[in-house]
């Protein structure tokens, strides 16, 4: 079965750096889309990133647009976060999310199917 | 950006009820919508995508309808493991979540 599991998170200075790692396995991870998705403190969920199956096309959220950098290692099955210049609003569970696939004779639909079990960033001097 | 409006935020029920929760688009979306399930301290999981279609393994307890900017979730005879807060999601441009509706047992 799908498993990915998040690592890299901790308590960070407001402007440093941070990578996040995802760990994926029990799927072709090749041929997968994969997403970043955060949730602050006692909030709701907010999209931050998604990368394409083959890692070339790369999307993010205006909120972390020039600072956060999502790349993918198909040779490790590993997904990354590379999270520079933190802010205390960054604060966060930081989960990863597969792109799955639905598709019917004229349309995919591409939710987020699979999740990791999270990882904290904490933005605080 | 497409917002994404639930309502209720908060709703009261009990074991055997039915709910509803609404979910409406600020503009076309088709039906590029999925419905979440979270439980305290746990991931997401996607209950519902295309707006109507369960996920293999969800019970048919759940169910959604709707197209265009309106969409609910149902849940049709409440048990004790549904209690949680459930979110709505848009894929149509890019993505964006619902601000989530808290299901607790009254």
């Amino acid at each position: 079965q799908v498993l990915l599991v998040e690592s890299g998170g901790g308590v960070v200075q407001p402007g440093r750096s941070l990578r996040l790692s995802c760990e994926a396995s029990g799927f072709t991870f090749s041929s997968y889309g994969m997403h970043w998705v955060r949730q602050a403190p006692g909030k709701g969920l907010e999209w931050v990133a998604v990368v394409s199956d083959d890692g070339t096309y790369k999307y993010y959220a205006d909120s972390v647009q020039g600072r956060f950098t999502i790349s993918k290692d198909i040779s490790k099955n590993k997904l990354y976060l590379q999270m520079n210049s933190l802010r205390a609003e960054d604060t966060a569970v930081y989960y990863c999310a597969k792109v799955g696939e639905y598709c019917t004779a004229t349309t995919c639909y591409t939710p987020f199917d699979d999740w990791g079990q999270g990882t904290l960033v904490t933005v605080s001097s | 950006d497409i917002q994404m409006t639930q309502s209720p935020s908060s709703l009261s029920a009990s074991v055997g009820d039915r709910v509803i929760i609404t979910c409406r688009a600020s503009q076309n979306i088709d039906n590029y919508l999925s419905w979440y399930q979270q439980k305290p301290g746990k991931a997401p999981s996607l209950l519902i995508y295309a707006g109507s279609s369960l996920r293999s393994g969800v019970p048919s307890r759940f169910s959604g309808s709707g197209s265009g900017t309106d969409f609910t979730l149902t849940i049709s005879g409440l048990q004790p493991e549904d209690f949680a807060t459930y979110y709505c999601q848009q894929s149509y441009n890019p993505y964006t979540f619902g601000q989530g509706t808290k299901l607790e047992i009254k």
